[in-house]
């Protein structure tokens, strides 16, 4: 089963700020990954899709990039609306898998 | 509008069984593939099971395998998780998800529901 690592799992920052969280493959899943953001008492909201494509309607301070065994989730200009806890999930192959999460919290 | 109503859960006993249930609403629910996918309080997401549009593939998290089983009616637009043998760790919100493009065998979820809750308790 593939395993997925995402880091930092708490994250503090400022208002305007540029924060990248990191995901890690524990074997290649070329581009198929996904990356959600998570509010309190909500579902999952699927912000990027294969790697680096943008969700309809996602605002486009949210970018990512990566491939294989590597990604990023990179939000330029933190809004007030963006503290939440963000996952990546890999769907190159079943089991799916989720990462443990990134909560990004007010500094 | 898309929407995916989840139902069924609720207090069962150890070794019990429950059935959850979600309603696809707003989307030719045929012709995609769904999942479950659970998240006990204050953890993280965990995936349970998938089940493509077509019937073909069906898998599980190895936590679950051999105690849930995923089904959908496409007649009623619902997609079913029949859960046996139930365990404290099972206990967690429920989501049903759908994958985000029609037809295909591998994607992300861009829709999901709001969740039932599964509590596994003597």
């Amino acid at each position: 089963d593939i395993q997925m690592t995402q880091s930092p799992s708490t994250l503090s920052a400022s208002v305007g700020d540029r924060v990248t969280i990191t995901c890690r493959a524990s074997q290649n899943i070329r581009s198929w990954l996904a990356w959600y953001q998570q509010k309190p008492g909500k579902a999952p909201k699927l912000l990027i899709y294969k790697a680096s494509s943008l969700e309809s309607g996602v605002p486009s301070r949210f970018s990512a990039s990566g491939s294989g065994t590597e990604f990023t989730l990179t939000i330029s200009g933190l809004q007030p609306d963006d503290f939440a806890t963000f996952y990546c999930q890999q769907y190159n192959d079943y089991p799916y898998s989720f990462g443990q999460g990134t909560k990004l919290e007010i500094k | 509008e898309v929407n995916l109503v989840e139902s069924g859960g609720g207090l069962a006993q150890p070794g019990r069984s429950l059935r959850l249930s979600c309603a696809g609403s707003g989307f030719t629910f045929g012709d995609y593939t769904m999942h479950w996918v659970r998240q006990s309080p204050g953890k993280g997401l965990e995936w349970v099971s998938g089940i493509t549009w077509n019937n073909y593939v069906i898998d599980y998290a190895k936590s679950v395998k051999g105690r849930f089983i995923i089904s959908r009616d496409t007649a009623k637009n619902s997609l079913y998780l029949q859960m046996d043998s139930l365990r404290p760790e099972d206990s967690a919100l429920y989501y049903c998800a759908k994958d985000r493009s029609s037809g295909g065998i591998r994607d992300s979820f861009d829709m999901w529901g709001q969740g039932t809750m599964v509590t596994v308790a003597s």
